[in-house]
């Protein structure tokens, strides 16, 4: 089935620091990932779509210039949490469609756990 | 507006059967997944159903009334490693997924 690594699986940081989390897709080919936060005992929030190639599209109220996508080939996607805050430690979590078709089922990441002391 | 309503909580014993109901409303549907989500995990795909009726897959079955706006995912022969969140998960017009907070399920032995 459908592999998506993404690392790392648990960061702690300084405030003010930047974290970067990677994610991959092993066994298919990924044009477009998704990225979502998740705070506890809360649904999953979509972040912003990347695209291979092109500019990630994100969801309103979360500010592109904080988290950085970037989504250089078909199978890695990058979202980098620049000037980190307390209020950025989530689960963030990457996800991609293992088929072509729009309503193919989303394959997720391990999540990362990001804690900023 | 797009909502998704699932019981916050249920309890069953191992062994036993339990189903979880959604109902939902979404501008336009292109079906409906379920996944699963252990605590402090992410989610992993457990069923989708884009047509009327049932689909089994093994001790997990996924219903879908498109005209009710209602799925139901029914688990049997129950283990404690199913002690998880279970997200019902509508995909609307836009083919975005729509997600709720899911139904935390407790297995007692």
């Amino acid at each position: 089935g459908a592999v998506v690594s993404q690392h790392p699986s648990w960061v702690i940081c300084k405030s003010g620091t930047s974290v970067k989390i990677e994610c991959r897709s092993l066994d298919f080919q990924a044009t477009t990932m998704f990225w979502y936060r998740q705070f506890p005992k809360q649904s999953l929030m979509l972040m912003a779509t990347s695209n291979e190639g092109s500019k990630a599209t994100y969801e309103q109220g979360v500010e592109k210039d904080k988290f950085l996508i970037n989504h250089a080939s078909l199978t890695l996607s990058t979202l980098t949490v620049t000037s980190a805050h307390p209020e950025d430690s989530s689960f963030y979590i990457c996800s991609a469609k293992d088929g072509a078709a729009d309503n193919s089922p989303l394959h997720f990441g391990n999540g990362t756990r990001l804690t900023v002391t | 507006g797009q909502n998704i309503d699932q019981p916050t909580e249920m309890t069953a014993t191992e062994g036993a059967i339990v189903q979880i109901n959604c109902t939902y409303q979404t501008s336009g549907f292109n079906g409906l997944f379920w996944y699963q989500q252990h605590a402090g995990e992410a989610p992993t795909f457990l069923s989708y159903n884009v047509l009327d009726g049932l689909e089994e897959k093994g001790r997990f079955s996924s219903f879908l009334s498109r005209s009710k706006g209602y799925s139901y995912l029914l688990l049997k022969e129950l283990q404690m490693k199913d002690s998880a969140s279970y997200l019902c998960a509508p995909m609307d017009s836009n083919y975005q997924l729509i997600w709720g907070a899911g139904t935390k399920l407790i297995i007692k032995p």
